[in-house]
């Protein structure tokens, strides 16, 4: 299988707890995007990477949000000290360069806060 | 702020029938993403348009993209049970994020 893939697929945690999701891209492709999505609604743009560079955060990064690309291939999206207000889908995709808007999706990791 | 508007919210079908989805912005996107998305996975990608005008099928899904590059539309004729799933449109400008529509909810039933 050579799309996108994301671990863990479900993660429940108590709040407080960190936590840390990992997004493997598409080998050739250099961009790498974070989106969340809550129940009933569409996904919404975190962050993404171009190589190992972060060139966007929304504001809903909070500062308790980390992603990183340290070597230009997997990525990883760290929650520190979780909320309830945490709970959703975290969604990666990843792009060609010269493709943006063509992006390819994952499984997804599913989280909930208690 | 850029909104992609999508109608109808909820559509519950019979097997063999015709339908459209439609997803409206008043802003410009260089290109346009469907997506179909299953409970508890990733969208999945079905087609990009980049061209205004532009017109691409897949199978018994038809989309379209408006001549100002601001609307598209889905149709699907003869839905099957399979069809079955929410249907996203993404816009992408040069802000290189993809922005969401609200999403459209199809059931078909056997």
């Amino acid at each position: 299988d050579t799309g996108v893939s994301q671990d863990p697929r479900h993660k429940i945690t108590k709040r407080g707890q960190n936590v840390t999701f990992r997004c493997d891209p598409i080998s050739e492709h250099n961009r790498l995007y974070w989106y969340r999505q809550t129940l009933g609604q569409g996904p919404e743009f975190l962050t993404y990477f171009q190589n190992e560079a972060q060139l966007e955060k929304s504001r809903l990064l909070s500062d308790r949000f980390s992603a990183e690309r340290p070597k230009g291939s997997f990525s990883t999206l760290e929650i520190q000290r979780t909320e309830q207000g945490d709970s959703a889908m975290y969604l990666c995709a990843s792009s060609f360069l010269g493709r943006p808007g063509t992006q390819y999706f994952g499984p997804g990791t599913r989280l909930l806060v208690l | 702020t850029q909104l992609l508007e999508q109608s109808p919210q909820f559509l519950s079908i019979q097997e063999g029938e015709n339908l459209t989805v439609y997803c409206n912005s008043s802003s410009v996107f260089s290109s346009l993403q469907w997506y179909r998305q299953e409970p508890g996975e990733g969208p999945v990608l079905l087609v990009t348009v980049v061209t205004g005008g532009e017109v691409k099928k897949l199978k018994r899904l038809t989309f379209q993209f408006g001549d100002a590059r601001k609307d598209s539309s889905l149709h699907i004729t003869a839905a099957q049970p399979g069809d079955t799933g929410l249907y996203l449109c993404a816009g992408h400008n040069n802000t290189d994020k993809l922005i969401f529509g609200t999403g459209t909810r199809l059931q078909v039933f056997p």
